[in-house]
């Protein structure tokens, strides 16, 4: 079956820029959560969302934000964007068990 | 607040000798527990998990021990091999209202030398 999929795979933005990441799950999960990693933090959690709605979110700032639609399918938003902001974006998908998170290869931003 | 620690950032084993990649947590709340494996470029791929009704789980060359008492966990990998070089992250899960979320530690750079 078709994993979780992600797009760009890589994108370069510039200071004060907004970016959009996309996440297509693996059909049939209705859970997606997106993740930070940095070199020094780990895989910091950002937001989950379940049938469109958000149903757990991390400490981030405003400027993270998401949503998911009808299919599943997610998008995450970072407005504003800051030098800091520089990480692989990486999203899971899951049909809600604890041990059915299944990750795509994520999103490398770089923010110069 | 770290609620995962992994304070090792990074472990060398030989070729055919055990790796232990070490794990603490300070939440009580967590009631379950796994390790995902990432290589560069990629996702991180889920390698085994635990509950805390257990305080073993084995799965082929890889052993995950739990010990409430003292809020650790530990990954035993018998016997390493070289494309077991990766950074292995350990994760948490705990009720959150009606459901779970993951919380990891930063991961551990494990190279496995031949």
């Amino acid at each position: 079956k078709a994993g979780v999929t992600q797009t760009p795979r890589y994108l370069i933005k510039t200071r004060g820029q907004q970016v959009t990441l996309s996440c297509s799950p693996i059909s049939g999960h209705r859970s997606v959560s997106w993740y930070q990693q940095t070199p020094g933090q780990g895989l910091q959690f950002l937001f989950e969302y379940f049938s469109e709605t958000q149903r757990n979110k991390g400490n981030f700032p405003g400027r993270f934000s998401g949503r998911q639609f009808s299919n599943s399918r997610s998008e995450m938003n970072v407005s504003t964007l800051e030098l800091g902001d520089s990480a692989l974006y990486l999203c899971a998908s899951s049909p809600d068990t604890r041990d059915g998170y299944t990750f795509g290869s994520g999103t490398r931003l770089t923010v110069v | 607040d770290q609620q995962v620690k992994q304070n090792s950032p990074s472990l060398s084993v030989q070729e055919g000798r055990i790796s232990i990649l070490n794990c603490d947590y300070t939440n009580s709340m967590f009631d379950y527990f796994l390790w995902y494996k990432k290589y560069p470029a990629e996702g991180p791929t889920f390698l085994i998990s635990i509950s805390s009704i257990k305080d073993k789980n084995e799965d082929g060359r890889f052993t995950v021990f739990l010990n409430k008492s003292a809020k650790h966990l530990s990954l035993h990998i018998v016997p390493s091999q070289p494309g077991d070089s990766a950074v292995y992250f350990c994760a948490a899960s705990g009720r959150t209202g009606s459901n779970y979320k993951l919380t990891f530690g930063k991961g551990t750079l494990l190279t496995v030398n031949p």
